[in-house]
């Protein structure tokens, strides 16, 4: 079966403190992996699409990685901002990337 | 200012009533997609379309209706079989389906 799990759940983090968020997919054939970010309420903003063959993507302070062999990505957050507090969604597209399979999301909270 | 928006932003919903769910986008974009998104879960496909006058089912269509007369609209009906309504309604378009994803924000439907 497809599927796309995130963890952790949630997370808090004081400002300025890095994280990571983690991504393991068991969905094939694989197209490409997207990261988004959602504010509560608001709808999801892509942050990165990655391919096959790219290994890092990075989009101001946020870095995405992907092993395709091990199915796995990551989201760094680098010098967290109280504006990074939302959910971030992994959603991995299988052949074509036509169907998207959605993550439930990592909750993230940044304290001062 | 190009986008997606969606409208209303609240509504709610009598028994046994149809309700409709609005989304314009002015990007130009061929394919058109409604998500439901409920608390703790992944986004899931009702219906997309890849271009006008032509819509496809989701994996959860059962109780909704679309319509794709216009290229910039992609209305979505909540219809009285629907015995679940209340969730997070995002809309979405890409330029072709498989491509980046341009999320509305979002309508919040509940029950009264």
């Amino acid at each position: 079966k497809n599927q796309v799990e995130q963890s952790p759940q949630s997370l808090i983090i004081l400002e300025g403190k890095n994280c990571t968020l983690q991504c393991n997919y068991t969905v094939s054939p694989f197209s490409n992996l997207r990261w988004y970010k959602q504010d509560t309420g608001r709808g999801p903003v892509s942050l990165t699409i990655m391919t096959f063959s790219e290994n890092t993507k990075s989009n101001g302070r946020y870095t995405a990685t992907l092993d395709a062999d091990t199915k796995q990505s990551s989201l760094h957050i680098t010098a967290s901002q109280l504006s990074d507090s939302a959910s971030y969604i992994c959603v991995v597209a299988g052949q074509a990337g036509t169907a998207l399979i959605f993550g439930k999301g990592t909750t993230l909270s940044v304290s001062s | 200012d190009g986008g997606i928006t969606q409208s209303p932003k609240y509504l709610f919903r009598k028994e046994g009533q149809n309700v409709t769910l609005s989304c314009e986008q002015n990007l130009n974009h061929d394919a058109m997609y409604w998500y439901r998104q409920d608390p703790g879960q992944g986004l899931r496909l009702i219906y997309y379309s890849q271009i006008v006058n032509d819509f496809q089912k989701g994996d959860i269509a059962e109780g909704y209706s679309v319509s794709r007369e216009k290229k910039e609209s992609f209305p979505l009906t909540v219809t009285s079989a629907q015995k679940n309504p209340t969730a997070f309604y995002l809309c979405a378009s890409s330029n072709r389906v498989g491509e980046k994803l341009f999320f509305g924000s979002g309508t919040q439907l509940s029950v009264l």
